[in-house]
């Protein structure tokens, strides 16, 4: 098992340009969530899905867009990049609650906006 | 509001103990974390706490106090792969954790 993946792993893009991180998971997980991790700062919650075709705001959601298309797959978008938004971003997945509370993580996409 | 604490940084030695300390506040409670995270690699999970005492895992062990709003995590017969970071983490009463900054912990031999 691949556990869960991330592409890219690398990204600098210019302000006002888009993109889209993906994460996949193998685990058959229902929970999914994007963080991002800044220095001196926790780990903040972008957005989370909780099952195929859903999805919710986190902490910290405005200027990204999900998107929660098939259970293996969470995708998220950037539409237009601003500086503010350079960081490492973390996908995670886990069980429904009751089935457990690890979460598993993807090894990160280190995101530059300049 | 939610909120948890943990210290910045902390040097022990190679074979010695340390304790990490962890206070937290979250709407509702559904159990204390911690996880390991490596300079440059993603966390992974250490322990989990949702009951007053201590939990034992080999040379980790994880204690809650659910009435204090505490925890710590011990590290026995420190190496060096141990230097990471610690990160402490609450889950609320949607089950969405709440992350400290994490403490850094540098070991010297």
């Amino acid at each position: 098992n691949a556990g869960v993946t991330q592409t890219p792993k690398f990204r600098v893009l210019k302000t006002g340009q888009s993109m889209t991180l993906l994460c996949a998971q193998d685990m058959n997980h229902e929970y999914m969530y994007w963080y991002r991790q800044d220095p001196g700062m926790g780990l903040r919650l972008i957005h989370y899905s909780v099952g195929e075709g859903t999805t919710a705001k986190g902490e910290v959601p405005d200027g990204y867009n999900v998107s929660r298309l098939k259970k293996q797959n969470f995708l998220l978008g950037l539409e237009s990049a601003a500086p503010s938004q350079t960081s490492v971003y973390f996908c995670a997945s886990t069980g429904p609650p009751d089935r457990g509370h690890e979460q598993f993580f993807g090894p990160g996409t280190r995101l530059t906006v300049l | 509001g939610q909120n948890i604490d943990q210290p910045t940084e902390m040097t022990a030695t190679e074979g010695a103990i340390v304790q990490i300390n962890c206070t937290y506040q979250t709407s509702g409670f559904n159990g204390l974390f911690w996880y390991q995270q490596h300079a440059g690699e993603a966390p992974t999970f250490l322990s989990y706490n949702v009951l007053d005492g201590l939990e034992e895992k080999g040379r980790f062990s994880s204690f809650l106090s659910r009435s204090k709003g505490y925890s710590y995590l011990l590290l026995k017969e420190l190496q060096m792969k141990d230097s990471a970071s610690y990160l402490c983490a609450g889950m609320d009463s949607n089950y969405q954790l709440i992350w400290g900054a994490g403490t850094k912990l540098i070991i010297k031999p």
